[in-house]
């Protein structure tokens, strides 16, 4: 299983652009990468999911190199309800392989989005 | 609001007593999936089902955790002789691998079931 290694926190302002990066070093072939948002007491939503270069959609762009170790998921223009824990997560394509034990959400990066 | 909801959202027990969750999920999904998270955590994997087939199980799950989904519709989660350690919520979530439905079988959670084990 892919390891991932995210920031545990992160702090900005209303308006910026908030980047997290997470790390895979050893993501498999067949693996994508997933991102979910969860907010106090609800559970995560889906954001975004890729598998390579860049994926982009109402919500969030996703940044994936090209030897795939690492992910960027960017956030454009923050607001304060973006405050939340955001997960990365790497697992075989979720749509062909139901990969549920296979999704390690690890302890996610909280956003905190300041005024 | 995802589609998937469940029953009840706070439970309180004392330890020992049995408990029952159950979950609704989207109707067209095939999938079902139990996690449970305690605080400052990520979910954990607890257990899937394929329509009603139970698939996999976390090692997490102990003889005292038992689901079921009998018609491939909603499921339930139970626990027997409830400890104080498995205070925790209870996240369910579905999904689907109808790619032709617009599906790239990304999991959609419930807003879970708080459990608190006195």
């Amino acid at each position: 299983l892919a390891k991932t290694t995210q920031p545990i926190s992160m702090d900005s302002y209303e308006g910026q652009e908030v980047n997290i990066t997470c790390s895979h070093n050893n993501i498999a072939t067949n693996d994508y990468i997933t991102w979910y948002q969860q907010f106090p007491s609800q559970g995560p939503r889906f954001i975004i999911q890729g598998y390579k270069t860049k994926v982009t959609n109402e919500v969030a762009s996703l940044f994936i190199p090209a030897d795939r170790k690492s992910s960027t998921l960017s956030l454009p223009r923050v607001s304060l309800s973006d405050t939340a824990v955001y997960y990365c997560l790497v697992g075989e394509n979720p749509r062909i392989k139901a990969a549920g034990n296979k999704l390690t959400f690890g302890g996610g990066t909280r956003v905190l989005v300041k005024p | 609001d995802t589609g998937v909801s469940q029953d009840p959202r706070h439970k309180i027990t004392k330890r020992g007593q049995n408990v029952t969750f159950r979950c609704d999920p989207i109707s067209e999904h095939n999938r079902l999936y139990w996690y449970r998270q305690t605080l400052g955590q990520g979910p954990e994997f607890l257990t899937y089902f394929q329509n009603e087939a139970q698939l996999e199980k976390s090692r997490l799950l102990s003889d005292r955790f038992s689901a079921e989904r009998p018609k491939g519709s909603f499921s339930t989660l139970e626990i027997q002789r409830t400890e104080q350690g498995d205070s925790a919520m209870y996240l369910c979530a579905s999904s689907s691998d109808n790619k032709a439905a617009g599906y790239a079988g990304e999991l959609f959670f419930g807003e879970g079931s708080r459990l608190t084990v006195l």
